[in-house]
């Protein structure tokens, strides 16, 4: 069973279009994710929040916002988007780091067709 | 940041047989966390394996085990027995010991022979 619930599965939307990509976990995790994964490569890292404050924001875009509305949601809101953008988008949880080890738990992904 | 550095983009192995995936990391810290993903085409990243580099005993999960070399910065993943639903992509990725931030290996993709 999958974790960390995300939805869509699948979403096409034109450059002009506002979408938003939704995130659940119900694990306690406190830092939350949000990964870029083009075909065969590794996720890019775009944004982390820890206890729902954006903690690390990799330069992305500004098309791209993030938002963590509670401890177990997590949104990715999308405006006026490039075809580059297509790719599968990943949302993830972990344990903030307390000393203890702790993975990241992945959602099956949203995978985003620009048109 | 920190660099892992998967250097097998691909491999194979027949079904049955026993299969090394490589991955090396470039770390000044001394406690850290290791972990190999699976991404089958299915698309959800499962994690395989995890490793704390303090404990000396390398991890074994099943017909997965690794082979950690903490002096050598080399945490290596060992399959055994393949079976068709280990063709996946793995990524290797390191978890500093501070933060929330995780690196990833550029991924070796598995294929497995009938």
């Amino acid at each position: 069973d999958t974790e960390v619930t995300q939805t869509p599965k699948h979403l096409v939307m034109g450059m002009t279009n506002k979408k938003s990509l939704k995130c659940e976990q119900h694990m306690g995790h406190r830092a939350m994710y949000w990964y870029k994964q083009k075909a065969k490569k590794p996720p890019e890292l775009m944004f982390v929040y820890s206890y729902e404050k954006l903690s690390i924001n990799e330069s992305v875009p500004s098309r791209f916002s993030p938002e963590c509305p509670n401890s177990s949601l997590l949104n990715l809101h999308l405006h006026a988007l490039q075809p580059e953008d297509s790719a599968l988008y990943l949302c993830a949880s972990s344990q903030v780091w307390t000393g203890g080890e702790s993975p990241l738990h992945f959602g099956n992904g949203t995978r985003l067709t620009v048109t | 940041a920190q660099t892992v550095t998967q250097s097998q983009p691909e491999m194979s192995v027949q079904e049955a047989e026993t299969v090394t995936l490589s991955c090396t990391y470039d770390t000044s810290e001394s406690d850290y966390y290791l972990f190999w993903y699976k991404q089958p085409p299915s698309r959800q990243m499962i994690l395989v394996i995890r490793q704390e580099a303090y404990k000396q005993q390398n991890a074994t999960e099943n017909r997965f085990s690794v082979n950690f070399q903490k002096a050598a910065k080399s945490f290596s993943l060992k399959i055994s027995d393949s079976q068709l639903g280990d063709a996946a992509m793995y990524f290797c990725a390191y978890r500093q010991n501070t933060g929330n931030q995780f690196y990833f290996g550029t991924g070796t993709s598995l294929t497995v022979i009938p």
